[in-house]
């Protein structure tokens, strides 16, 4: 079925870096602009970027602005998130999920990141 | 940036009951308004988006309703497979912003 799994989480120290992956199978993936979402323990989930379906166009929320980088590799049906200078306050759960003009319909099971030293 | 407010930020009904949930926009939105379900411990769930639009397989006591600034979620009759938080999202431009969820739990 339509599916979306992430991967690359893991514990870091803060100031570290890591790259998460989303990979996307049954859809048809380079024609879906596709989100990373983060929730923190016990917090809403909060939205953080968002790249179009031929990567052209990229969005970063400001908390996250300069710091994440996405990017996908449209042979691979694979989003990626770079994540750069981690602080304690990212620690979350990440998805990945599908975008389209009905929000977002299809998410991922999640990568969990804790920053921790 | 537009901020998302909803409320209640709990609150608990007995199996049966109507609940409406709120959700107002800082700006107007036009319709680009989605609500998702969440589940202890899972993934969130888009239920509704375009305001009133019912994703496929969601049962029909789910409603929506809303435009601009105002909107709703409305279960008809309260089941205990319910129980969630649940959360509204604008999508019409970034950031794509959540609202601060509501906890619905059976009384």
């Amino acid at each position: 079925q339509v599916q979306l799994v992430e991967s690359g989480g893991g514990v870091v120290q803060p100031g570290r870096s890591l790259r998460l992956s989303c990979a996307a199978s049954e859809f048809p993936f380079s024609t879906y602009a596709i989100h990373w979402v983060r929730q923190a323990p016990g917090k809403g989930p909060e939205w953080l970027s968002y790249i179009t379906f031929d990567g052209s166009e990229k969005y970063y929320a400001d908390s996250v602005k300069g710091r994440f980088t996405i990017s996908r590799d449209n042979s691979k049906n694979i989003l990626y998130l770079e994540v750069n200078s981690l602080r304690p306050e990212d620690t979350a759960v990440y998805y990945c999920a599908r975008g389209g003009v009905v929000g977002m319909d299809v998410w991922g099971q999640g990568t969990t990141v804790t920053v921790s030293s | 940036d537009i901020q998302m407010t909803q409320s209640p930020s709990s609150l608990s009904a007995s199996v049966g009951d109507r609940v409406t949930i709120t959700c107002r926009a800082s700006q107007g939105i036009a319709n680009y308004l989605a609500w998702y379900q969440q589940k202890p411990g899972k993934v969130p769930k888009l239920l509704i988006s375009a305001a009133s639009t019912l994703q496929s397989g969601v049962p029909s006591r789910f409603s929506g309703s809303g435009f601009g600034t105002d909107f709703t979620l409305t279960i008809s009759s309260l089941q205990s497979e319910d129980v969630a938080t649940y959360y509204c999202q604008k999508y019409n431009s970034v950031p794509l912003t959540f609202g601060g969820g509501t906890k619905v739990e059976i009384k």
